[in-house]
């Protein structure tokens, strides 16, 4: 059984650039949270997708958005990419339904490198 | 707003020494509690997790972690490390009731001498 996996591993842009990453959930699974862990700090949550949408946002621009397919996998884009961009991304995969938690597994990440 | 913190950044103990992990978050309402651990090159994987019942709470490979509701904590221990536990700790906080989302500390490095 496949866990969470994300692509690409490592990935280098420039300053203004858009990026693309991409992540599919643990079998059976049909949430998918994505957080951003800068060198040194933990994971910081950036949005979860339910259901093909966003069900929550965590303290980041508008330059961060996402998407949902109906497979469950999903995209992080970051657009007018910063040097601050620069950071491991996590994508973790859960069962949605309802408030109670549901473990969230986690995949390698994609390391992001903004020069 | 909610947080969560780590109070040592790096820990540096020789094998067969004990380990505790300072955790303390900040929020009123109800949390479900986890300690994640990242080994080098690995992902990050849940270690133990607290939702409700006995505070002390035991893990996979020894670990166990108690949560003191008072003091809005929940620290990690180990009576005897080994090399093979050097590896990054994160403590996270899931408040209940207003939230999705998981809430990390900013973790603590630990470093197992042979």
């Amino acid at each position: 059984d496949a866990g969470v996996t994300q692509s690409p591993t490592h990935l280098i842009k420039t300053r203004g650039q858009q990026v693309t990453l991409r992540c599919s959930p643990k079998s059976g699974h049909d949430t998918v949270s994505w957080y951003q862990q800068a060198l040194g700090q933990g994971p910081q949550f950036i949005f979860q997708y339910y259901e093909e949408e966003e069900r929550q946002r965590g303290n980041f621009p508008d330059r961060f958005s996402g998407h949902q397919f109906p497979n469950y996998s999903s995209e992080l884009n970051v657009n007018a990419l910063l040097l601050g961009d620069s950071a491991l991304y996590l994508c973790a995969s859960s069962l949605g339904q309802g408030r109670t938690y549901n473990e969230q597994f986690f995949g390698p990440g994609t390391r992001l490198t903004v020069l | 707003a909610q947080s969560v913190s780590q109070h040592n950044h790096h820990v540096i103990l020789s094998e067969a020494a004990s380990l505790e992990l300072g955790c303390n978050y900040s929020y009123g309402g109800t949390v479900n509690l986890f300690w994640y651990v990242q080994y080098p090159g690995q992902h990050l994987q849940l270690l133990l997790k607290y939702f409700s019942g006995d505070p002390l709470v035991k893990g996979i490979k020894g670990f166990e972690a108690e949560f003191i509701k008072s003091k809005f904590s929940f620290n990690l221990r180990k009576p005897s490390v080994q090399w093979s536990d050097t590896a990054e700790y994160f403590c996270a906080v899931f408040p209940m009731d207003s939230s999705y989302k998981l809430i990390f500390g900013s973790g603590t490095r630990l470093l197992v001498r042979p």
